[in-house]
């Protein structure tokens, strides 16, 4: 059983295109997040969603917009894709609260290759 | 605000040898510390995490990392390397949120190759 799975695996595109990404995890978790893996590899949060109530929003282009539609799911919609978005995007997932630790600690998807052309 | 520094970008072992990957971290309370690893094309995993109490913890793989309060390390090491470790670890820092869930920081990451 996948914990937190992504689709699609691989998304490549055009500029100006509109795209979403999808996110679900089955470990009963209540907060999600999406992150963003530049060329260099650099990890660095997006958004997060605590029950489908948003925590964390990073500097991002409002062309980014995440969907939950509960708290199991959580979706990135990409407006008028940029050839500078062309990346890897993570999904991850944690407790809301819990003891020391648990709370802290997120399980990662295996990622969205995109490529915007 | 937290960060977190891997001061080497590349590591090139030996199959068998011994390896040491170093983190520093920046973080005003007690920090909650992880390592990832992500092989080729693949996700994250969690190899390890610190929370609290021994600061020598195990993790998969063989892994251990051992937190260092003076001097803000928690350095990832493993005594005899594999050629299946070939990949990218990254360290990372981590806040609990009042909201709910937390906030990691990640290192820029090391890519650690294995030579046969």
């Amino acid at each position: 059983d996948t914990a937190v799975s992504q689709t699609p695996k691989y998304l490549v595109t055009q500029m100006g295109n509109d795209k979403s990404i999808k996110c679900e995890q089955n470990l009963g978790h209540d907060t999600m997040y999406w992150y963003k893996q530049d060329s260099k590899k650099f990890l660095k949060i997006m958004f997060s969603y605590n029950n489908k109530e948003l925590i964390i929003n990073e500097t991002v282009p409002n062309r980014f917009s995440p969907k939950s539609p509960d708290k199991a799911h959580l979706n990135l919609h990409i407006n008028s894709l940029e050839l500078g978005d062309s990346a890897v995007y993570f999904c991850a997932s944690s407790q809301a609260f819990g003891v020391a630790g648990f709370q802290e600690t997120q399980y990662f998807g295996p990622g969205t290759r995109l490529l915007v052309l | 605000a937290q960060s977190v520094t891997q001061p080497d970008i590349h590591i090139t072992v030996s199959e068998g040898a011994s390896l040491e990957l170093r983190c520093n971290y920046s973080y005003g309370a007690t920090p909650y510390l992880f390592w990832y690893v992500q092989s080729p094309g693949q996700g994250l995993q969690l190899l390890l995490k610190y929370f609290s109490g021994d600061t020598l913890v195990q993790g998969i793989k063989g892994f251990e990392a051992e937190f260092k309060r003076s001097q803000s390390s928690f350095n990832l090491r493993k005594p005899s390397v594999h050629w299946s470790d070939a990949a990218e670890y990254f360290c990372a820092v981590g806040a609990r949120l009042t909201g709910g869930g937390n906030k990691l920081t990640f290192g820029t990451g090391t890519q650690l190759k294995v030579e046969l």
